[in-house]
């Protein structure tokens, strides 16, 4: 399995709701991010894992909060967010924290979410 | 800070041209990639350049390194409808866990 799967692919909430971006992967990477796109931009990073811990936090709000639960799973954490946090969301996964450079980046399909 | 800066930004061509995305920094990378994105999907890795001067081939596609690692350019020869997409170069920057994104080169292959 070389895929990093994410779901929801869409997801629409209003700025009151709590949702749950998910992420997984069986390629026994032991790190994993989350990338936010704008349209027509490039991927900005927020957050990486490390062995299922937090390693960097790129001073994201804290209406985002991220989850390792186990070595194939991320998740992110939605409350109170605004109509400008709409954007596709991408996890990424790569061998292990310093190696991504040489080995590459597997990006998921990425959550298009749209905040009304 | 590291920059990558990508040319050009937009790029609209026949079937069957020739074309050439830059990818340049006044930084030394230890690495640089190649990604592919399509809409609404996320980024696809091409290519991964290492060592100064390298070259990659991937089908029609020629990667090169510049020689002092500041550098790269993506060649595409004879390109088609499915080479439609959006280029990203990405180095991996001093800090070897963040990808430093360049700004993206918007390519349309008309048939």
């Amino acid at each position: 399995d070389t895929e990093v799967t994410q779901t929801p692919k869409h997801l629409v909430m209003g700025m009151t709701n709590k949702k749950s971006l998910k992420c997984e992967q069986h390629m026994g990477h032991r790190a994993m991010y989350w990338y936010k796109q704008k349209a027509k931009k490039p991927p900005e990073l927020m957050f990486v894992y490390s062995y299922e811990k937090l390693s960097i936090n790129e001073s994201v709000p804290s209406r985002f909060s991220p989850e390792c639960p186990n070595s194939s799973l991320l998740n992110l954490h939605l409350h109170a967010l605004q109509p400008e946090d709409s954007a596709l969301y991408l996890c990424a996964s790569s061998q292990d924290l310093g190696t991504g450079g040489a080995s590459g980046y597997t990006f998921g399909s990425g959550t298009r979410l749209t905040v009304v | 800070t590291q920059l990558l800066e990508q040319s050009p930004q937009f790029l609209s061509i026949q079937e069957g041209e020739n074309l050439t995305v830059y990818c340049n920094s006044s930084s030394v990378f230890s690495s640089l990639q190649w990604y592919r994105q399509e809409p609404g999907e996320g980024p696809v890795l091409l290519v991964t350049v290492v060592t100064g001067g390298e070259v990659k081939k991937l089908k029609r596609l020629t990667f090169q390194f510049g020689d002092a690692r500041k550098d790269s350019s993506l060649h595409i020869t004879a390109a088609q409808p499915g080479d439609t997409g959006l280029y990203l170069c990405a180095g991996a920057g001093d800090s070897s866990y963040k990808l430093i994104f360049g700004s993206g080169t918007r390519l349309l292959v008309r048939p």
